[in-house]
């Protein structure tokens, strides 16, 4: 398996933008997480899914991310308008419950 | 709800010196544990883990001891490297609510 793959891995964007993070979790794996890591905050979890349902995305910060999971081999988190305070890297992660988690090599958004 | 408390960083070590980093847990049940670890520019993967009360994960020359009765997952290390120069976070996973929660990451740095 060629892990939880990730893209893009760098995105550049301006302010107001639409961006859109795409993520293939391991195959056969049913959670799957998104964090946002930042040098101020560290490592937060915006959202996760069990069985592609989101169970608890309390961590993403406001209306302007959204986040889906179409099914079982594909999720996006998307951020609609973009602004600079996002800029941040972005992993997704995706485990069987209780079970070791699997990183991506995460997408490092820079909105200018 | 779980949470996870590590201790702050950063630490700064010389090569061959004895490394700690301290690990507390909050949780319902009995949730599985583990230790994951950064490299510069590189995403997080699993370091070790540990899945019942007693069990010692261990890898790369790093433990840690499952300790129920002190709620703890204490990473320990006893001569440490340049190339373990690292963020080390802490991690639970519980059963009942699939949600996998970090500690904010310890810096550690080691100087030849």
């Amino acid at each position: 398996d060629a892990g939880v793959i990730q893209s893009p891995r760098h995105e550049v964007t301006e302010m107001g933008q639409e961006v859109t993070l795409r993520c293939k979790p391991i195959s056969g794996h049913n959670s799957l997480f998104w964090y946002r890591q930042t040098m101020m905050r560290g490592l937060e979890l915006l959202i996760y899914f069990n069985n592609n349902v989101p169970i608890d995305d309390s961590g993403m910060p406001e209306d302007r991310f959204s986040a889906k999971m179409p099914n079982a081999s594909f999720s996006t988190l998307k951020i609609q308008p973009s602004e600079p305070r996002d800029s941040a890297v972005y992993f997704c992660a995706s485990s069987l419950p209780g079970f070791i988690a699997f990183f991506g090599q995460g997408t490092r958004l820079t909105v200018v | 709800g779980n949470s996870v408390t590590q201790m702050e960083g950063p630490v700064t070590l010389s090569e061959e010196a004895f490394l700690t980093i301290n690990c507390t847990y909050t949780a319902t049940g009995y949730p599985s544990l583990f230790w994951y670890v950064q490299y510069p520019g590189e995403g997080l993967q699993l370091l070790l883990k540990a899945t019942k009360a007693d069990d010692k994960g261990s890898n790369k020359g790093f433990e840690a001891t499952y300790r129920k009765e002190t709620t703890s997952f204490h990473l320990e290390k006893g001569s440490v490297q340049v190339s373990d120069s690292a963020v080390y976070f802490c991690a639970l996973s519980g059963l009942d609510d699939y949600k996998l929660s970090f500690g904010a990451g310890t810096t550690v740095t080691v100087r030849a």
